[in-house]
């Protein structure tokens, strides 16, 4: 099945720094990403819709400016968390859909753990 | 705006017997619906998806339900195994472009 590779699987940052979080799409070419946020004992919260080669949509209630999306390719998304605060700390994770796969399965990447201190 | 809910939050049963979880969401306008796994800090892994025009998946001892009109799912593990514990999720599919809504999971652990 396609492969979604989602890196790093851990950061810690110190209040105030940039994260940046990559999503790539190994043996498939992905228009559309999605990034989600899970706290911990809750569910999966979709932050915003990456498109490529033009701007992200953002759920109600998640800040643009905080929450920085780059779609630059077809196979690669990019999640900047600006000026990082504690209440940032989550688990991160992308997912992508392979237009070519008549299943319609969602992949997803391997998340990121994202800590601050 | 699309809720999804799932009962019950955990569950703990010995090997062999049958597992059975439960998915409710609450506007029927689904495009599909899908059943994941995860294990603690660990990405997410499809396991049965579940179009809207369907009645139920199957995948080896895996089998899910469909009711549209109901707004259920149950996904059944059967015989299961100490393998199998981990956390379940289900998501609605609320557009074609693989938007979900996810339910807060099913943490299942099966002992030895």
């Amino acid at each position: 099945g396609a492969v979604v590779s989602q890196h790093p699987s851990w950061v810690i940052c110190k209040s105030g720094t940039s994260v940046k979080i990559e999503c790539r799409s190994l043996d498939f070419q992905a228009t559309t990403m999605f990034w989600y946020r899970q706290f911990p004992k809750q569910s999966l919260m979709l932050m915003a819709t990456s498109n490529e080669g033009s701007k992200a949509t953002y759920e109600q209630g998640v800040e643009k400016d905080k929450f920085l999306i780059n779609h630059a390719s077809l196979t690669l998304s990019t999640l900047t968390v600006t000026s990082a605060h504690p209440e940032d700390s989550s688990f991160y994770i992308c997912s992508a859909r392979d237009w070519g796969d008549s299943n319609e399965k969602l992949f997803f990447g391997s998340g990121t753990q994202l800590s601050v201190l | 705006k699309q809720e999804v809910t799932q009962i019950p939050a955990a569950l703990s049963v010995p090997e062999g017997e049958n597992l059975v979880l439960n998915c409710s969401f609450t506007d029927s306008a689904i495009y599909n619906l899908q059943w994941f796994r995860q294990d603690p800090g660990k990405g997410l892994t499809s396991l049965l998806l579940i179009q809207s025009s369907q009645r139920e998946q199957t995948s080896g001892r895996l089998n899910a339900s469909l009711d549209k009109s109901s707004g259920r799912s149950t996904l059944y593990i059967a015989a299961s195994q100490p393998g199998d514990s981990a956390t379940y999720l289900c998501a609605a599919a609320t557009d074609s472009w693989g938007k979900l809504q996810f339910g807060a999971g099913t943490q299942v652990v099966v002992t030895p």
